[in-house]
């Protein structure tokens, strides 16, 4: 199960930090990824970690912006989002998967709506 | 960055129906590809992984096929529960989806 929290109301340029709480898997044995869809769009992915940690990969929407993060001993993934704009306006998952391995168990996704 | 375009965007059918929609990839993505199913206010579930494998669970009239540029994902007999939007994705450059194709009663 993975279970998303942080969203909410943000001015833009502000700043966010987005948590997902992971169970029933050996999260330490996973890619983890971050992807977001805004209203009436379609998805996109923007950043994922490796096992360990030790790379991370963003999309261009948020190289710079956005830090992706995880905690193998607390079973957490973040993403630690600055610089916020009203275009970053959108429902965020995280998911199980990234690299060469599809997403395969997602979370129920929590909204994030920057607006001044 | 690689671009990944959808057909139709809208398919409108009927139960028992047989279904194709096409994604078209804007470089050679090997079989780096996925299916995923979505219904409103709902994340995402994989259907097809890897261009044709089948994900634990996913009924098997439901399957892929494709590589290099362009996949299908076909689904044999249209079900009440298959009505929704359907996404590919591609795996192989960081990764992308396409623009998704609503599946929708006639």
């Amino acid at each position: 199960q993975l279970v998303e929290s942080g969203g909410g109301l943000v001015k833009p340029g502000g700043s966010l930090r987005l948590s997902c709480a992971a169970s029933g898997f050996m999260f330490s044995d996973f890619y983890m990824s971050w992807i977001r869809q805004a209203p009436g769009r379609e998805l996109e992915c923007l950043s994922y970690i490796s096992f360990r940690g030790d790379a991370k990969y963003y999309g261009d929407s948020v190289r710079g912006r956005f830090t992706i993060s995880r905690d193998n001993a607390k079973n957490s993934l973040f993403l630690q989002m600055n610089a916020l704009r009203a275009d970053d306006t959108a429902v965020y998952y995280c998911a199980r998967g990234g690299s060469h391995s599809a997403f395969d168990f997602w979370g129920q996704g929590t909204l994030v709506t920057v607006s001044s | 960055d690689i671009q990944l375009t959808q057909s139709p965007s809208t398919l409108s059918a009927s139960v028992g129906d047989r279904v194709t929609i096409t994604c078209r990839a804007s470089q050679n993505i090997n079989s780096w590809l996925a299916w995923y199913q979505q219904k409103p206010g709902k994340a995402p579930k994989l259907l097809i992984y890897k261009s044709f494998g089948l994900q634990s669970g996913v009924p098997s009239r439901f399957s892929g096929s494709g590589s290099g540029t362009e996949f299908t994902l076909t689904i044999s007999s249209l079900q009440p529960d298959d009505f929704a939007t359907y996404y590919c994705q591609q795996y192989d450059s960081f990764s992308s989806f396409g623009q998704g194709t609503k599946l929708e009663i006639k």
